[in-house]
């Protein structure tokens, strides 16, 4: 099984700060990673896809990098809706998600 | 707008079983492969089970032998059968449609899930 492990555990920064994410798999996943932005009581939202590809209706200020085993979503300006918590998820090798990085208000 | 509505959640004892239905619309249905995904506090968001569009179907071995994933085309309705549960089981399953007919499992639609709990 690939484990996927996301850093920090908790952001806390302010609105209009920049916003670095960090996902690392067990094993090199190629780009085949995809991110995800769940609030309280709503189910997961998906970002971004196979590693940097923005999902439809997605804004601009998110953006994902990375290949193999190491993966980075950005959030270039902090607007207050994107405080939430943030998943990484592999399909490379079944499907596996990380723990989750909690981007508080600090 | 797509849209996928989960039901058959409830209260059920270790051992038991249950059948969750998922009522999807918005898109065409059989044209995309399908997932149930769960999640805990404890252990996040864990993939259960997928269908392509053509019928095949994937687990992890958590669930293998004990879940069966199925798909009616004509109903635009996705099911899970759970049976042998265990406490461990215990979560909020939702149902997400994913980017592709096979072999894409992203999950860019999800449904307000529905809550299993497996206690005597």
């Amino acid at each position: 099984e690939v484990v996927l492990t996301q850093s920090p555990a908790t952001l806390s920064l302010s609105p209009g700060e920049r916003a670095t994410l960090s996902c690392r798999a067990s094993e090199s996943v190629s780009t085949y990673l995809a991110w995800y932005q769940q609030k309280p009581g709503q189910a997961p939202r998906l970002l971004i896809y196979d590693a940097s590809n923005r999902a439809t209706g997605i804004p601009a200020r998110f953006s994902g990098s990375g290949s193999g085993t190491d993966f980075t979503l950005t959030i270039s300006s902090l607007e207050p809706e994107d405080f939430a918590v943030y998943y990484c998820q592999q399909r490379r090798n079944r499907v596996t998600f990380g723990p989750g990085t909690k981007v508080a208000i600090k | 707008e797509v849209q996928l509505v989960e039901s058959g959640g409830g209260l059920v004892q270790p051992g038991g079983s249950l059948r969750l239905s998922c009522s999807a619309s918005g898109f065409t249905f059989n044209t995309y492969a399908v997932s149930w995904v769960r999640q805990t506090p404890g252990k996040g968001l864990e993939w259960v089970s997928g269908i392509s569009a053509s019928g095949g179907t994937y687990y992890p071995d958590s669930v293998k032998g004990r879940f069966t994933i199925s798909r009616d085309n004509s109903k635009n309705t996705l099911s899970l059968q759970m049976n042998s549960l265990r406490a461990e089981d215990t979560a909020v399953y939702y149902c997400a449609k994913e980017l592709a007919a096979v072999g894409n499992p992203y999950f860019d639609c999800w449904g307000q899930g529905t809550l299993v709990t497996v206690s005597s």
